[in-house]
């Protein structure tokens, strides 16, 4: 079965750390994206990868930075986790034809708290 | 730009009611249109899609016609079950990311 794994269900931290948020997928998919899921809000697309060690900045990249070395690990860095960060992070991959284009899959998402 | 918006809930009905969640979109172009279901506790899945206008998508008992006149994508059950307690994100396909409406939280009392 398909499947997305996100390295942590909860996380808390302290303000000013530095944080990573790790995400593999076993499908061989091209394309990986970060999402933050705040209520109110829904889904706000942090940063997506189309290939190995490209990205792209998506809505909302302030304050994060992204890392993909292998096709299948996709991770999230907060280079100075702060109090607005805390939410739902959620990782996805879908496979080629465009970021656009196709179905995603998503993991099960890390709960961030930031104190 | 693209955009998506779905009706705000939550929504709370009992079980066998029918059910419909309202979306609408603005978009360029010809994009897919997709409902996804997030349960408790867990990431979203895919529930239906559809690819070009007066495509009808379904899956679970659950459908949503593309509606190109009406710039609509309105998703309905005809006899909801507890089981489908969950919230449901309508979406479009950009020309390089998928756009997500805020949401819609379905409450199912038995």
């Amino acid at each position: 079965d398909v499947k997305v794994t996100q390295s942590s269900r909860y996380l808390v931290k302290r303000t000013g750390e530095k944080v990573f948020l790790e995400c593999v997928q076993d499908m061989d998919h091209e394309n990986m994206f970060w999402y933050r899921q705040d209520p109110g809000l829904g889904l706000r697309l942090i940063y997506f990868s189309y290939d190995v060690k490209m990205k792209e900045k998506g809505d909302i990249p302030e304050g994060y930075s992204v890392s993909r070395e292998k096709k299948e690990r996709f991770s999230l860095i907060l280079e100075s986790a702060s109090t607005n960060q805390t939410s739902m992070y959620l990782c996805a991959s879908s496979p080629n034809g465009g970021p656009g284009s196709g179905k995603l899959f998503f993991g099960s998402g890390t709960q961030l708290s930031v104190l | 730009g693209n955009s998506v918006t779905q009706m705000e809930g939550p929504v709370t009905l009992s079980e066998e009611a029918f059910l419909t969640i309202n979306c609408t979109y603005t978009a360029t172009g010809y994009p897919s249109l997709f409902w996804y279901v997030q349960y408790p506790g867990e990431g979203l899945q895919l529930l239906l899609k559809a690819t070009k206008a007066d495509d009808k998508g379904s899956n679970k008992g659950f459908e949503a016609t593309y509606r190109k006149e009406t710039t609509s994508f309105h998703l309905e059950k005809g006899s909801v079950q507890v089981s489908d307690s969950a919230v449901y994100f309508c979406a479009l396909s950009g020309s390089d990311k998928i756009i997500f409406g805020k949401g819609t939280r379905l409450h199912i009392l038995p």
